[in-house]
């Protein structure tokens, strides 16, 4: 099974300051089309997950441009370019290359400073 | 405007059954696959199961196969997962999650149900 290993696992941000979440698989997710199936999640406290981005840097419709993916191959990273205080929550990466099974990493919980 | 209910849940001795039932509006069952996806309250997600629109593709991960049973019914765009033999670290929250397509690709999970609780305990 694909592991995914996300540091840090507790990210305290200050309002208006940069975050980076970094999801580390220890595979390649590059499938045979050439595409990398890694997916990312937010959860606000109480609330079911919400996409935010697939297929590593495709922002879902709504998600504020404050947030954005990049990364290939087994390295990937959540950008978040000013934190405001609604992006508080836990944050997760998933994988869909190598199924079943799917795989998801241990969260980062993001907070105010 | 898609979306998942799940209901089903409650508290359960340790060797009991339970089903989870899943209701989806907003799009046919037919043309995505739909998964069951589980959160100990405060911990990581963890994928459980799937099944295919023309449930031809039927998964589960190593911790609940041979005791959960996935299944739908189009007619009532209903999904449902029947879990038995449970154990205290089956207790979860339970979400139903859409697929944005069906068949043999790679999995992508657009919209979640709001869970329901599962809790296994004497």
């Amino acid at each position: 099974d694909v592991i995914l290993t996300q540091s840090p696992l507790s990210l305290p941000v200050a309002l208006g300051q940069p975050a980076s979440i970094s999801c580390n698989s220890s595979q390649s997710l590059v499938y045979s089309d050439g595409i990398s199936y890694l997916t990312w999640f937010q959860q606000r406290p109480g609330q079911s997950p919400r996409r935010l981005i697939y297929k590593v840097s495709q922002r879902d419709s709504g998600v504020p441009d404050r947030f954005s993916g990049s990364g290939s191959g087994t390295d990937f990273t959540l950008r978040i370019s000013r934190v405001e205080a609604d992006d508080v929550g836990v944050y997760h990466c998933m994988q869909g290359t190598h199924w079943p099974p799917i795989t998801f990493g241990q969260g980062t919980r993001l907070d105010i400073k | 405007e898609v979306q998942l209910v799940e209901s089903g849940g409650g508290v359960v001795q340790p060797g009991g059954s339970l089903r989870l039932s899943c209701t989806a509006s907003g799009f046919s069952l037919d043309d995505f696959a739909l998964h069951w996806v589980r959160q100990v309250p405060g911990k990581g997600l963890e994928w459980v199961s799937l099944l295919s629109g023309d449930g031809s593709l039927i998964f589960y991960a190593d911790s609940v196969k041979g005791r959960f049973t996935i299944s739908h019914d189009k007619s009532t765009s209903s999904l449902y997962l029947q879990m038995h033999s449970l154990r205290s670290d089956d207790t979860a929250v339970y979400y139903c999650v859409k697929d944005v397509r069906s068949g043999w690709y790679p999995p992508i999970f657009d919209v979640w149900g709001q869970g329901t609780m599962v809790t296994v305990s004497s």
